[in-house]
This record gives structure tokens, C-alpha cells and sequence, in this order.
């Protein structure tokens, strides 16, 4: 099984380019999420969806987009990159939207913004 | 609301040793707890979790957590540490839909 698959996994941006973050899952889960994590401060959720044509804020969504036109993809979007934004950003899924249910993360994609 | 504070960002134990990582949790309801494994350059992948059904939880590669209400803590251990146990250890919390919050991590080194 693929499971969560992230694409690219290293890019360097300009201030004020604009990229998409590719996120797949092969495993039919509803619910897919966008994590930053930054040293010293975990993961922190950026937006997340609960099934195709649904999507929320988390809770440092400025400057990202999101949109989830089928189960399988739910891409990220940097509108204007800015220095800040250089993180290392994860994809998640989950069957379903309980609580208890386990997250599966992808690889992660290191991105540097200069 | 939900948070989570690890104490200690760096914990160092030699080969053979317990490995003690602590987690507390604040939470408004009762709560899913995870603790989660990073290894250097690779994305989270779960130790165990706790949903309620049994407040010692065994996970992968001998560890094991405790839940303990009163204190409000999931702490993570492991009674001899392998060099392969080498990571960075977060643990999480979970009290509607699936959103987690992280704590800050604490990344583990171990001795020879």
C-alpha cells in the first residue's frame, strides 16, 4: 500500500511565488488534513477536510488554500510565499472522523522559502 | 479547549536504560491520547494510542503508556532502549473529530 503520499518532497521558493503541495491517499479515508511542523512548536493544523467538496480551517491557515475535489487528493496551495511559510509540511489522513481513530501521515515535503 | 505539553524537549538515556518521555494534557472532555515516533527525515508514525478501553496501552517496539486521569498524564516508556530508539517522540491529543494537537516534542538520544 502506497498510504499517504506527498510530492515534492524538497523545494525552494522565492518570496512571493506561488506553489501546490500534492497530497494522495490510496486508502479510501474521508477525512485528510495539511500539519506544519516548525522546531520547538510540534504540528500545528493548517486546514483539513472531511470528505470531497469540504474543506476548514485549522489553526494557522493564513496564506494557504486548500480544495478537495475527489477522496484521494487534497492539495495545498501557497498563494505568496513568504519566509515564514519555510517549514516542513505533513499530509494526514483518517477513516473516519472519530476521535479515536488513528492519523496516517505521509513523508513530509521540506520547504524553504528565501 | 485541548493541549498538550511534553516536559523535557531533549532526554538522553543509555543503551539498556529506561527511556522515560512525560506528557501532560489538558482537555475539556475525556480524551484520545497518541504518542507518535519521528524518525530523522521521515513522517510521524504511531506508537499506540489510548481511547478508553484500557488505561495501560502497549504499543510497537515495547513501548508502553499510561493513562492516569487524576494527574492528567499519558507518559511514555520503555524499559531498555535500543539505538534504534533514537527519534523525536510527540505526543498528541484529540477531543473532537479527528483534529490533533501536538505537543513540542522531545527528541531522544541514546548512549552507547
Amino acid at each position: 500500500n502506497a498510504g499517504v503520499t506527498q510530492t515534492p518532497k524538497f523545494q525552494v521558493l522565492k518570496t512571493g511565488q506561488s506553489m501546490t503541495l500534492q497530497c494522495a491517499q490510496d486508502m479510501n479515508h474521508e477525512y485528510m488534513s495539511w500539519y506544519r511542523q516548525d522546531p520547538g512548536m510540534g504540528l500545528r493544523l493548517i486546514h483539513y477536510s472531511v470528505g470531497a467538496g469540504i474543506t476548514d480551517q485549522g489553526e494557522v491557515p493564513n496564506g494557504y488554500n486548500v480544495s478537495r475535489s475527489t477522496t484521494e487528493d487534497f492539495p495545498l496551495r501557497l498563494l505568496s510565499a513568504a519566509p515564514s511559510q519555510t517549514s516542513v509540511y505533513f499530509c494526514a489522513s483518517s477513516l473516519t472522523g472519530g476521535s479515536g481513530n488513528t492519523i496516517y501521515f505521509g513523508e513530509g515535503s521540506w520547504l524553504t522559502v528565501v | 479547549a485541548q493541549s498538550v505539553t511534553q516536559l523535557g524537549s531533549h532526554v538522553s538515556v543509555s543503551e539498556g536504560a529506561l527511556v522515560l518521555l512525560r506528557c501532560n494534557y489538558s482537555s475539556s472532555v475525556p480524551p484520545y491520547l497518541f504518542w507518535y515516533v519521528q524518525y530523522p527525515n521521515q513522517g510521524l508514525q504511531l506508537l499506540l494510542k489510548y481511547t478508553s478501553a484500557a488505561t495501560l496501552v502497549k504499543g510497537i517496539n515495547g513501548f508502553e503508556a499510561e493513562f492516569k486521569k487524576s494527574e492528567t498524564s499519558f507518559h511514555l516508556t520503555k524499559p531498555s532502549a535500543h539505538m534504534s530508539d533514537a527519534a523525536e517522540y510527540f505526543c498528541a491529543v484529540s477531543e473532537q473529530d479527528y483534529k490533533l494537537s501536538f505537543g513540542a516534542g522531545t527528541t531522544v538520544t541514546v548512549r552507547a
